[in-house]
């Protein structure tokens, strides 16, 4: 079974648009932790906004948020006010914590974000 | 600026070369990461060292051969590979000891296997 599911392999979004990009996970461990990264056409990953499982409140990152709703395990990106420079790919990424050293990040397969003048 | 670089970032080689990635962090970080990102497919994770030892090695094959010298540079040596091979390498790092930060990653190696 897939441990992190992205349903929307490409988007277009208006620019000054908010848009949320859609993420659902898979775990067992109590402990975990879950990101974003964007991926412009460079290829470099960049690290965007972490959602621990304890947290009681949803992350925040200037224009980004995170919409986490843990009794449905999905994790989903909120971008504020579009620009044309979000326009890249984006994963959802996990890790489990629970195993000491465990350091693995597993990925979705992403979803183009294409922002639209 | 991204603080993990690597080298080279565009590579073409053939089915008989040996060639070698190299991956460097200058973030104080303990763990380091080879990743594949093939067209289509998530992210698959290769090699995880921890304090410059792997601990973990997902079924990659041998023709995949990791070295960490120290806890700032990550090599992936390469030989004898397949056109299937061909993707981009990333190459990332974190702190280690299970602590749930985020990993920085490098701008990736372009490989072209012919």
């Amino acid at each position: 079974a897939q441990k992190i599911t992205q349903t929307q392999p490409g988007m277009f979004v208006q620019e000054k648009e908010a848009v949320t990009l859609d993420c659902t996970y898979d775990t067992s461990d109590p402990s975990y932790g879950l990101f974003w990264y964007k991926q412009p056409s460079s290829g470099e990953m960049i690290f965007l906004i972490y959602q621990g499982s304890y947290d009681q409140q949803n992350a925040t990152e200037g224009r980004y948020s995170l919409n986490f709703q843990k009794a449905r395990k999905s994790a989903n990106l909120v971008i504020s006010a579009s620009q044309l420079g979000d326009s890249a790919m984006y994963f959802c990424a996990m890790r489990e914590g629970s195993n000491f050293g465990n350091e693995k990040l597993t990925f979705g397969t992403g979803t183009r974000l294409t922002i639209i003048p | 600026e991204t603080g993990v670089t690597q080298t080279p970032r565009h590579l073409v080689m053939g089915m008989t070369n040996k060639k070698s990635l190299k991956c460097e962090q200058h973030l104080g970080h303990n763990a380091m990461y080879w990743y594949k990102q093939s067209a289509k497919k998530p992210l698959e994770l290769m090699f995880v060292y921890s304090l410059e030892e792997r601990v973990e090695n997902n079924s990659v094959p041998s023709r995949f051969s990791p070295e960490c010298p120290n806890s700032s540079h990550l090599f992936l040596h390469l030989h004898t590979l397949q056109p299937e091979d061909s993707a981009l390498y990333l190459c990332a790092s974190s702190q280690d000891r299970g602590g749930l930060k985020e990993a920085f990653f490098g701008q990736g190696t372009r490989l072209t296997v012919v």
